[in-house]
């Protein structure tokens, strides 16, 4: 089964400070798409950033980065200088070939004045 | 380009009644999928659509049902609605990619009570 896990289900920051956010996921595919999706209070669903299985540098986005270890199927977003305007629900992602997305159950993270 | 857009955004439903949702594709985007969201379940998927036809479901009852217009518009139905249907329902659209879906972009939602 194809499993996504975020274990941190709630994360506080200080404005400016990294934070980074952990997901896991399992799936016995070789090929496959990872996400980040934010979404803050308004609900509206925005991606952060996307890799794709086959490529062994990790995406960046700006302030956005991710640490993405196949084999030990890991897929952590670091988020660096943190803004008031990251404050959202964040939730990792994975796309198979079969083209349902798994959705971890998110974290909610705070970014503090 | 505009984004996804979902209507209406807001709906007050009894419970019995039916609903339909509809969702307008990002132009050029021919796959669309359909998400619940709630706060015990998280997003769940329910069914995705690829030139009119479904292509996947996922594990919802018979009452969820949807459809996809040839100009890739789709719409979304529940019938018989029960208190559980509350949720927030996204719509994402994405391009084929070697016959798969691509990245998924989603719509702002609409959100659903049942009383």
């Amino acid at each position: 089964a194809q499993t996504v896990t975020q274990s941190q289900p709630e994360m506080s920051v200080q404005e400016a400070e990294t934070v980074t956010l952990s997901c896991t996921y399992d799936t016995s595919e070789s090929n496959y798409y990872l996400f980040w999706y934010k979404q803050p209070p308004s609900r509206q669903m925005i991606l952060v950033i996307r890799q794709e299985a086959y490529k062994q540098q990790n995406a960046t986005e700006n302030r956005f980065s991710v640490n993405f270890q196949k084999a030990a199927k890991s897929f952590s977003l670091k988020i660096s200088d943190s803004q008031l305007g990251d404050t959202a629900m964040y939730f990792c992602a994975l796309l198979n070939r079969d083209d349902k997305i798994i959705f971890g159950k998110g974290t909610r993270l705070h970014i503090l004045p | 380009k505009a984004g996804v857009t979902q209507t209406p955004r807001y709906l007050i439903k009894t419970r019995g009644q039916q609903v339909t949702l509809s969702c307008s594709p990002i132009s050029g985007h021919r796959s669309v999928s359909w998400y619940q969201q709630t706060p015990g379940q998280g997003l769940q998927f329910l069914f995705e659509y690829f030139s009119e036809t479904q292509r996947n479901k996922g594990n919802f009852p018979g009452r969820f049902s949807g459809r996809q217009f040839s100009n890739s518009r789709s719409e979304m139905n529940v019938s018989t609605l029960e208190l559980g249907d509350s949720a927030l329902y996204l719509c994402a659209s994405s391009k084929i990619s070697g016959g798969a879906v691509d990245t998924q972009y989603f719509g702002p939602g609409t959100r659903l009570t049942v009383l």
